[in-house]
């Protein structure tokens, strides 16, 4: 089975300033996807950006970049220049692709970030 | 668009008693699901259903039934609460396998006492 690890369940980071959140994954899988969800106080679970295992080249939105490590089971989410609205918990999230089936989304425990005014 | 619609938003319920959690979604999606989040365990997968027609377990299905009633709804279904069922329950949907991103709902805050 596959499962999701985040090290850090707090961190914070003053305004302006760059953070980066860990995520370790465990999969015998080739290909895969992998995601970074925010949660702010509403509750909405909100898609930040998504990796497919089989793209070498990191994904980038806006403010957000991901440092995509497949030979580590690495996925790190960067957030620079910190806004107060980044202010939420983050899941990082796996998944099989779909030729391995419908299969759920997987979420580690979450890292819970504060930014800093 | 209303994407993914969960009823009701809160619920306190004592301890025996029943309820149905509901879940709609209006993005001909295929797929359904529903987790549940306390503080410190992350989103765990109670069931889903892959497609109309079909449920599976997940990580933590006992106490909980789940009912895909048509292709938009997918109710889950406390027999007996108890208080380890507290939390929050989630709702989720997407269209495989053209798509990889999940929309959830925004949560049920169920505190059963």
């Amino acid at each position: 089975a596959q499962t999701v690890t985040q090290s850090q369940p707090e961190m914070s980071v003053q305004e302006a300033e760059t953070v980066t959140l860990s995520c370790t994954y465990d999969t015998s899988e080739s290909n895969y996807y992998l995601f970074w969800y925010k949660q702010p106080p509403s509750r909405q679970m909100i898609l930040v950006i998504r990796q497919e295992a089989y793209k070498q080249q990191n994904a980038t939105e806006n403010r957000f970049s991901v440092n995509f490590q497949k030979a580590a089971k690495s996925f790190s989410l960067k957030i620079s220049d910190s806004q107060l609205g980044d202010t939420a918990m983050y899941f990082c999230a796996f998944m099989k692709p779909p030729n391995s089936g419908n299969t759920p989304l997987v979420f580690g425990k979450g890292t819970r970030l504060s930014v800093i005014a | 668009n209303a994407g993914v619609t969960q009823t009701p938003k809160f619920q306190v319920l004592k301890t025996g008693q029943s309820m149905t959690l509901q879940c709609a979604q209006d993005m001909n999606h295929n797929s359904m699901y529903w987790y549940r989040q306390d503080p410190g365990m992350g989103l765990r997968l109670i069931y889903y259903s892959a497609s109309e027609g079909t449920t599976d377990k997940g990580e933590v299905p006992n106490g909980y039934n789940v009912s895909r009633l048509n292709k938009r709804e997918f109710s889950l279904r406390l027999e007996s609460a108890a208080p380890s069922q507290t939390s929050v329950y989630f709702c989720a949907s997407k269209f495989f396998p053209e798509n990889t991103e999940a929309f959830f709902g925004q949560g049920t805050r169920l505190t059963v006492v």
